[in-house]
């Protein structure tokens, strides 16, 4: 079984800030790794992703993250945060034995203080 | 380019009502699925498809059901809502390693 785990419901931040948001995940099978982001009312959009090869993985509006497979973690980071970065975001898994199947955290808001 | 369409956006219920939400997907996509998501919850899975004329439950697939008779379309019904299912309602595609997601649908049954 697999479990994803977002360490923090929200994170405050002031505008132009760095922020890492951190995610950590248990799986007894090898898993590709995927951040969204869900901006106000509106569906999830995919940030970033892991599948292979480089462990930091770069991803839309300037975010990045890393695979760090002996911590079982793929945290997600911004050196610089904005107000348009104010959304939740989502951490999931993919078991790779299967080809539809995505665990969730629970999300984390991204708050910018002006 | 419409992605994943859902249908109706809003919707306010009666207990004991029923309704349809309708997802429409233009990728040709064979993986579909209905989560809710509740504060605090993250996405929870309902139930998901993963091809035309196959349905599987979720985690939280009680007082749902699902038809997908064509590939592009994957429905959500409520046969008798509850308060309990007050929610949004994202469906989803898939295939390969992305999924995509429609704008949501928030309901709210009173």
């Amino acid at each position: 079984a697999q479990s994803v785990t977002q360490l923090d419901s929200q994170v405050p931040v002031f505008e132009e800030a760095p922020v890492e948001l951190r995610c950590n995940y248990s799986s007894s099978v090898s898993v590709y790794l995927f951040w969204y982001v869900q901006y106000p009312n509106q569906g999830l959009q995919l940030l970033l992703k892991y599948l292979s090869g480089s462990t930091l993985v770069k991803g839309i509006n300037g975010f990045e993250a890393e695979f760090n497979k002996s911590q079982t973690s793929f945290h997600l980071r911004k050196p610089s945060v904005h107000i348009s970065d104010t959304a939740e975001y989502f951490c999931a898994v993919r078991p790779m034995d299967s080809n539809y199947q995505l665990i969730w955290g629970a999300g984390t808001k991204l708050i910018i203080k002006p | 380019n419409a992605g994943v369409t859902q249908t109706p956006k809003f919707r306010v219920l009666k207990t004991g009502q029923s309704m349809t939400l309708l997802c429409a997907q233009d990728m040709n996509h064979e993986y579909m699925y209905w989560y809710r998501q509740d504060p605090g919850m993250g996405l929870r899975l309902i139930h998901y498809s993963v091809g035309e004329g196959t349905t599987a439950k979720g985690e939280v697939p009680d007082g749902y059901n699902v038809s997908r008779l064509k590939k592009q379309n994957f429905l959500l019904g409520l046969e008798s809502a509850a308060p309990s299912q007050t929610s949004v309602y994202f469906c989803a595609s898939s295939w390969g390693s992305e999924a995509f997601f429609g704008q949501g649908t928030r309901l709210t049954v009173v």
